[in-house]
């Protein structure tokens, strides 16, 4: 079973709409979660970190779900800046950073 | 905030040859370095970090090394390259145990 998990999508929406992803995680000692945004072709860019009491960052909310293991991004109103590959990411001391495969967004016109 | 340097930027290097990837950080001290690399269509695959100088635990096994001469300097290497040592290659810097990462521009590495 892998380790952190991501439906790989491609998800394509239209301009406005919103979108959610989901992520689960196997090791129930993770400690901290992230999502990055990666484009093609380039590094992963950091979107969020994501809090037991959830975050919001603009359009961007981001929640934890520790009793079921995942985490979720939506992101509200897209754009078409917003089509990108994003990665979902769990810490735990033993295995460190572990990232998902990716979900590829594609936000269309 | 910390600003991460690689080069090169893409290399094209025949099997067997030696490989030599640096990776430097500006605008922070005594940071958790990384070595990552993504396979094309893969996720990231990590297979160094460093805590500190002179620091390196390995996560996969394989041909490839790194070695941390000085505090923000991180250096990924390899004797004798493989086919499947071709992918991106990407550092990152972090603070902390599990503090966030911020990753480098990358390298992409083609080994014919």
């Amino acid at each position: 079973r892998k380790e952190v998990e991501q439906d790989p999508g491609p998800f394509n929406v239209p301009e406005g709409a919103t979108v959610a992803f989901n992520c689960t995680y196997s090791n129930s000692a993770s400690q901290s979660f992230f999502w990055y945004r990666q484009d093609c072709r380039k590094e992963p860019k950091l979107l969020m970190s994501v809090y037991s009491s959830g975050n919001e960052d603009g359009r961007f909310t981001a929640q934890l779900n520790r009793a079921s293991q995942y985490i979720s991004l939506l992101i509200r109103d897209s754009k078409l800046s917003d089509s990108a590959t994003y990665l979902c990411v769990a810490y735990n001391y033993g295995q460190n950073f572990v990232f998902g495969p990716g979900t590829r967004l594609s936000v269309l016109p | 905030s910390q600003t991460i340097h690689q080069w090169p930027a893409t290399l094209v290097q025949p099997v067997g040859s030696p490989l030599s990837l640096e990776c430097t950080v500006e605008g922070t001290s005594n940071p958790n370095l990384y070595w990552y690399r993504q396979a094309a269509g893969r996720g990231l695959q990590l297979l160094f970090y460093s805590i500190g100088i002179g620091q390196i635990s390995s996560e996969v096994p394989q041909n490839l090394s790194a070695s941390r001469p000085q505090d923000r300097q991180f250096i990924l290497s390899s004797k004798k390259l493989l086919l499947s040592d071709s992918g991106f290659y990407l550092c990152a810097s972090g603070q902390g145990l599990g503090g966030t990462q911020y990753f480098g521009p990358g390298t992409r590495l083609l080994v014919l």
